[in-house]
């Protein structure tokens, strides 16, 4: 099975900031496979950005996604109040995995 | 509009099982793998598996094979996640959410919480 480390655990930024999460898996992942979410308290996980980079649907382009293999990454360009929030990471090869999340928080 | 309406939350005993159950509405039914996932508090998602809605046929999850059944009715477009062999350590919400492409998970419910205590 594949694990995703997301870190770091917890990031402290203000409104208009940027926020870069990073999330790397133990074995090589298809960029095909490979999405982001954001959940907020009390709330069910949505999905920010599949295959890697593309954005769902409704998605500002504020949020952007990159990277290939192992190490991915999900850019937030100018934190809005709306996006502090958990970001999660998910992989399927297998079996669909998710990382362990990173805290978007106002400092 | 897509909507996934889960069934209202359930307090188990250890060692029983619980069924929750996950309507379909605003799309093609049988279209659409439906996936189960849960979340215990203060954690991230885990994957329990999913279910073919158009022939039946389900993955499950390496770690809960044996204890986890998916079912679908097409008539009510109406899946199911049943749990057996409930421990503590199943306390969590447990989704459906609809796959699309890859792997994705596009649209959710809004959650069942279970609760496992003596």
């Amino acid at each position: 099975e594949i694990v995703l480390t997301q870190s770091p655990g917890t990031l402290s930024l203000s409104p208009g900031e940027r926020a870069t999460l990073s999330c790397r898996a133990s074995q090589s992942v298809d960029s095909s496979y490979f999405a982001w979410y954001q959940q907020k308290p009390g709330q069910a996980p949505r999905l920010l950005i599949y295959s890697a980079f593309l954005r769902a649907t409704g998605i500002p382009d504020r949020f952007s996604g990159s990277g290939s293999g192992t190490d991915f990454t999900l850019t937030i360009s100018r934190l809005e109040p709306e996006d502090f929030a958990v970001y999660y990471c998910q992989q399927y090869r297998s079996s669909l995995t998710f990382g362990g999340g990173t805290k978007v928080e106002i400092k | 509009q897509v909507q996934l309406v889960q069934s209202g939350a359930e307090v188990r005993r250890p060692g029983a099982s619980v069924k929750v159950s996950c309507k379909a509405s605003g799309y093609a039914f049988t279209t659409y793998y439906m996936h189960w996932v849960r979340q215990a508090p203060g954690q991230g998602p885990e994957w329990l598996g999913s279910i073919d809605p158009s022939a039946g046929t389900t993955t499950y999850a390496q770690d809960f094979q044996g204890r986890v059944t998916m079912t679908r009715d097409t008539s009510t477009n109406t899946f199911y996640l049943e749990l057996g062999g409930l421990r503590s350590d199943d306390t969590a919400v447990y989704y459906c959410a609809r796959r699309f492409g890859g792997y994705y998970l596009d649209f959710w419910g809004q959650g069942t919480l279970v609760t496992v205590s003596t």
